[in-house]
């Protein structure tokens, strides 16, 4: 079955720098891949995807890699606020038989310092 | 419109006790995930349903953990004889088909 592997497990960075997480996966056939914002006590939110049929995708300070060959894609958050302190969750999919199902990364605590 | 609704938000049962958790996904979404996310861990798949059909109850992690969707909307997960490991917090999902999903706010359940 798939192996999603995230890292790092915590992330510090001083406010105004950026933030790279990036996840590994085990299944090539895979080809959406998720990432969720969730703050304490909240849902997660999805706060920006990518299909396998682009490299990359980007929504203002948001965005995300892929590379399919190497089967990774990161997340990148630049100019990074406060508010972007919260644990982030890739998942990877893969869609082709209608009982497979995201599995998910175990999650990375970002902490923006002031 | 209205986005994935749980309830109740919080529920503390003694051990041994029943429970019974509600989802409310998003009008129109046939697919639907229950998931349980232990405190600092990442979602774990539970059950999976497209429409009323239970595709996948693969994640579920005893007999006494049963969910149903039997009209195609609302889902019920139900944990019969709860015990303090079954202390997590059970997210519900809901997506148009299989891949973008979006999560209620989950039920946190306590077992004393």
């Amino acid at each position: 079955g798939e192996n999603v592997e995230q890292h790092p497990s915590t992330l510090s960075v001083q406010e105004g720098d950026s933030a790279v997480i990036k996840c590994t996966y085990s299944d090539s056939a895979s080809n959406y891949f998720p990432w969720y914002k969730q703050e304490l006590g909240k849902r997660p939110q999805l706060i920006i995807d990518i299909r396998s049929n682009v490299g990359e995708k980007k929504d203002q300070r948001i965005a995300v890699t892929l590379n399919k060959t190497a089967k990774h894609f990161s997340l990148h958050i630049t100019e990074t606020q406060p508010e972007d302190s919260a644990v982030y969750f890739c998942a990877v999919y893969k869609g082709k038989n209608r009982d497979d199902k995201i599995i998910f990364g175990k999650g990375t605590r970002l902490h923006i310092l002031p | 419109g209205a986005g994935v609704s749980q309830s109740p938000r919080y529920k503390v049962a003694k051990r041994g006790q029943d429970v019974a958790l509600r989802c409310d996904p998003i009008s129109g979404h046939v697919s639907l995930f229950w998931y349980q996310q232990a405190l600092g861990q990442g979602p774990e798949f539970l059950t999976y349903f497209q429409n009323e059909a239970q595709l996948d109850k693969s994640g579920l992690p005893s007999d006494r953990f049963f969910a149903e969707r039997p009209e195609g909307s609302v889902s019920t997960l139900k944990i019969q004889r709860t015990q303090q490991e079954d202390s997590a917090v059970y997210l519900c999902a809901s997506s148009h088909y299989l891949d973008t999903q979006y999560f209620g706010p989950g039920t946190r359940l306590t077992v004393l």
